[in-house]
């Protein structure tokens, strides 16, 4: 079964320092890669996906992901953090015969003034 | 372009009672897909229905079940309600049953089973 793993389930950082939120996932086949954001009693928006094209997705809001076989990661970055940014995040990957969505147990970041 | 809407945004039960919960897909999707998401955790798939058909389903009971119509909207039904089964209740819309595809989300339904 295809899996992910969020190491950190809480990252801080100050506005405009570097957003890393840290992704590894288990497949045995290649896999499509998810990052979503959750802000506070709402539901999920995606930033970005990794489809096999491009190693490097760029999504919404300035965030991107790098896709690293060798590495097993995906890990989701974004060079200055706003205030705005503080929220959940969520990786994901598609597995199954309903290529449902499989979730990370989710960071929450927080962005300090 | 109409997103995925969620009805109704809260809903208190208590245990043993029924609830069904409700979702419209965004136009155009053929491919309502549930998510259970406890707190403090992430989304666990629950079903998921294509063209009025279940098509794939996660680790839950046969009391979660659910129905999708013509015009491709969705039901999530619970019996029984259980106090673990206090959670926000995420539909999902996709064109098409496929990996790549994006899953569009609304914004939840609060249950709360006392």
């Amino acid at each position: 079964a295809q899996s992910v793993t969020q190491l950190g389930s809480h990252v801080s950082v100050s506005e405009g320092a570097l957003v890393l939120l840290r992704c590894n996932y288990s497949s045995s086949v290649p896999p499509y890669l998810f990052w979503y954001v959750q802000y506070p009693n709402q539901g999920l928006q995606l930033l970005l996906k990794y489809t096999s094209a491009a190693t490097l997705v760029k999504g919404i809001n300035g965030f991107e992901a790098e896709f690293k076989k060798s590495e097993t990661s995906f890990h989701l970055t974004k060079p200055s953090a706003h205030m705005s940014d503080a929220a959940e995040y969520f990786c994901a990957v598609t597995s199954g015969s309903a290529r449902q969505l499989t979730f990370g147990s989710g960071t929450q970041l927080t962005v300090l003034p | 372009e109409t997103g995925v809407t969620q009805s109704p945004t809260h809903l208190i039960k208590t245990r043993g009672q029924q609830v069904t919960l409700r979702c419209s897909s965004q136009s155009g999707h053929n491919t309502v897909s549930w998510y259970q998401q406890a707190l403090g955790q992430g989304p666990q798939f629950i079903f998921q229905y294509y063209r009025e058909e279940e098509n794939g389903r996660g680790n839950f009971p046969p009391r979660f079940s659910g129905l999708q119509f013509p015009n491709y909207s969705s039901e999530l039904n619970v019996n029984a309600l259980e106090l673990d089964d206090s959670a926000l209740y995420l539909c999902a819309s996709s064109l098409a049953r496929v990996n790549t595809d994006t899953q569009y989300f609304g914004p939840g339904t609060r249950l709360t089973v006392l």
